[in-house]
């Protein structure tokens, strides 16, 4: 099946530093990644989607500049959370659907849970 | 844009009770509609999916309906067991946008 591997699973940073968190489709390919983010106890929120070779789109309320999404090849999204701050806290998880097929079906990364202190 | 509404936010069933959990959704160009299962700290797993040319479709003790008309679809667990507690996420998609996911319902089977 479509496999989809997010790293680090797991970080904590100082305020103020970068995050950078990796989103690969290692068996397909994906020209489409969408980046999620969840809060404790509350439902996946989508930020952006990432688009090989163009400019992420962002959800309303996503600062771009913050959150730097780079798609620079088919099986790579990458997010990196910049300036980092303790409300950046949050468990980040990404998606990808395969190139051509266009049943809406989604997979998922393992998800990087961010703690900033 | 697509809006997803899923009730109830929390369930308490006895186990071997059956849970239902109902969404609602707003944009009639959605056409495919998963359910997650999510455990504490992981990914969101897909349990069930339906596509709006079908209004039921059953996976042993799992089974989704879909009324277009209504714009609403439910999920069907029957004979609980405890480790069917988890929060469930419904979502809905046109097929080339994103899936937009319901608040999630928090699911506990008490043995």
């Amino acid at each position: 099946g479509a496999v989809v591997s997010q790293h680090p699973s797991w970080v904590i940073c100082k305020s103020g530093t970068s995050v950078k968190i990796e989103c690969r489709s290692l068996d397909f390919q994906a020209t489409t990644m969408f980046w999620y983010r969840q809060f404790p106890k509350q439902s996946l929120m989508l930020m952006a989607t990432s688009n090989e070779g163009s400019k992420a789109t962002y959800e309303q309320g996503v600062e771009k500049d913050k959150f730097l999404i780079n798609h620079a090849s088919l099986t790579l999204s990458t997010l990196t959370v910049t300036s980092a701050h303790p409300e950046d806290s949050s468990f980040y998880i990404c998606s990808a659907r395969e190139t051509g097929v266009w049943t809406g079906e989604l997979f998922f990364g393992e998800g990087s849970r961010l703690t900033v202190l | 844009g697509e809006n997803v509404e899923q009730h109830p936010s929390t369930l308490s069933v006895q186990e071997g009770d059956s849970a239902v959990i109902k969404c609602t959704y707003s944009d009639s160009a959605s056409n495919y509609f998963p359910w997650y299962k999510q455990e504490l700290g992981k990914r969101p797993q897909l349990i069930i999916d339906i596509r709006s040319n079908v209004g039921e479709k059953k996976d042993q003790r799992i089974a989704v309906t879909l009324n277009k008309t209504a714009k609403h679809f439910s999920l069907h667990i029957t004979e609980t067991q405890p480790e069917d507690s988890a929060v469930y996420f419904c979502a809905a998609t046109t097929g080339n946008t994103p899936l937009v996911f319901g608040k999630g319902t928090r699911l506990s089977v008490i043995a």
